[in-house]
This record gives C-alpha cells, structure tokens and sequence, in this order.
C-alpha cells in the first residue's frame, strides 16, 4: 500500500532484552518521526529525520533508545535493555518534510511493545 | 516550553449533540495548527489543519475548528455528533521556530451515547 507501515504489530518480550522496531515510510517523504504513545498519555516526540540532517534526538527518553535511518527512507528505533516503563505504543509518521513542507504528517499503525 | 493543553480529557454526548474541544498551546510566533483523530483500532489521521488565511477551518465529516490567535487556541466543533464520532482527538502544532517537530496534546477522549 501507499502508506506508512511499521512492524512488528505486536512485540512481547522480557525485561533486559533488547528491541528493534521497523518503519517503512511512505515513499518521497523526507521527514520522519517517532513517537511514543502510553496508556492514557497523549503523543511522546522521540526523533525526528529529515533527508541527510542530523537527527532531532531531543526527545529520547534515555541512552537505551536509538534510531537509525538507513538510505533516507527505512528507519529501525532500537530499545536497548527494556524495562517495564518501556511499554507503549511506538508510532511512526512520514511528512514531505522541509522547512516549506507543508507539515501534515501520516502515521503509521503502531507497534504495541509490551515489556514483561 | 512549547506546550499543547487539552482540557478536557474524557468527554461524553449523546448523538446530535454539539460538540467542542478545547485546545491551548503555548508559543507567541507563527503557528501551524492539527486536530487529528484515533477511532478505535485505527491509526492516527488528520481531521483539519489551519496553515494560514481564514482562521475557521473545514475538515474531515462535518468538523471545524477557530484560530484565535488572541487567545491561543484552536477549538475543534461540531454542530452535531454521531454515533461514530466516538474516538481520541489530538490537537497539535508546529511553530516557526522548530519547523522539524510537531508537538501534541494529551488528547481527549470522546464518547457518544447512541
């Protein structure tokens, strides 16, 4: 399809181990974002590619959280070491991107990470 | 700090209700405003966003929100609310000086009763 995909859907996994989550934006977007979204918590801004720039990491939560973006179009966020506190709901978004972009960002399905 | 505040974080209506969501943010320049909505299963979608010009802006299945920049807010309406309309609603906005982030609200969550 023509829209942003992320997978894996579902992650379970246990305490310590580390995690990585894929996203597929949609094609000849150069700006993408990850957020993070609790229970009950609105949309949490991770990080933020835009073409060849250096990343916007402002809003990792910690060392443990790190995204890559590879060709200017698949991005990996890895969760080193989870904890419990990790669980959520791991949204990607693609936009046009760019300072005359025009903003209006498309998301993905979400990965829904639950640590154990 | 740049920051987005909905108020009201359940609301519920029966269905033709009207329907409006607070939404405040916090930055003095030029803004780039969203509402964007979660129906239950679905990922996020865009409802409405205001870029410039008439500040009252049409979106998505009957909705509307008002810029007013006076009061930093960007309400979202309805005149009368469906059944299906029950979902999370995200105002957020980009400001002229991060043009890279866009930075959301908690969201409100909102139910109607058939």
């Amino acid at each position: 399809g023509a829209g942003v995909s992320q997978s894996p859907s579902n992650k379970v996994t246990e305490k310590g181990k580390d995690v990585e989550l894929r996203c597929d934006p949609i094609s000849g977007h150069t700006a993408l974002y990850w957020y993070r979204q609790s229970l009950g918590q609105g949309l949490e801004f991770l990080i933020y590619f835009q073409g060849n720039s250096a990343p916007d990491k402002s809003g990792l939560p910690s060392d443990r959280f790190s995204a890559e973006r590879t060709g200017g179009s698949v991005s990996t966020l890895t969760i080193q070491r989870t904890q419990q506190e990790d669980s959520a709901v791991y949204l990607c978004a693609s936009s046009l991107g760019g300072a005359g972009g025009r903003g209006e960002q498309y998301f993905g399905p979400g990965t829904r990470l639950t640590v154990t | 700090a740049q920051s987005v505040s909905q108020h009201n974080h359940h609301v519920i209506l029966s269905e033709a209700a009207s329907l409006e969501l607070g939404c405040n943010y916090s930055y003095g320049g030029t803004v780039n405003l969203f509402w964007y909505v979660q129906y239950p299963g679905q990922h996020l979608q865009l409802l409405l966003k205001y870029f410039s010009g008439d500040p009252l802006v049409k979106g998505i299945k009957g909705f509307e929100a008002e810029f007013i920049k006076s009061k930093f807010s960007f309400n979202l309406r309805k005149p009368s609310v469906q059944w299906s309309d029950t979902a999370e609603y995200f105002c957020a906005f980009r400001s002229d000086s991060s043009a890279s982030k866009i930075i959301f609200g908690s969201g409100t969550r909102l139910s109607i009763r058939p």
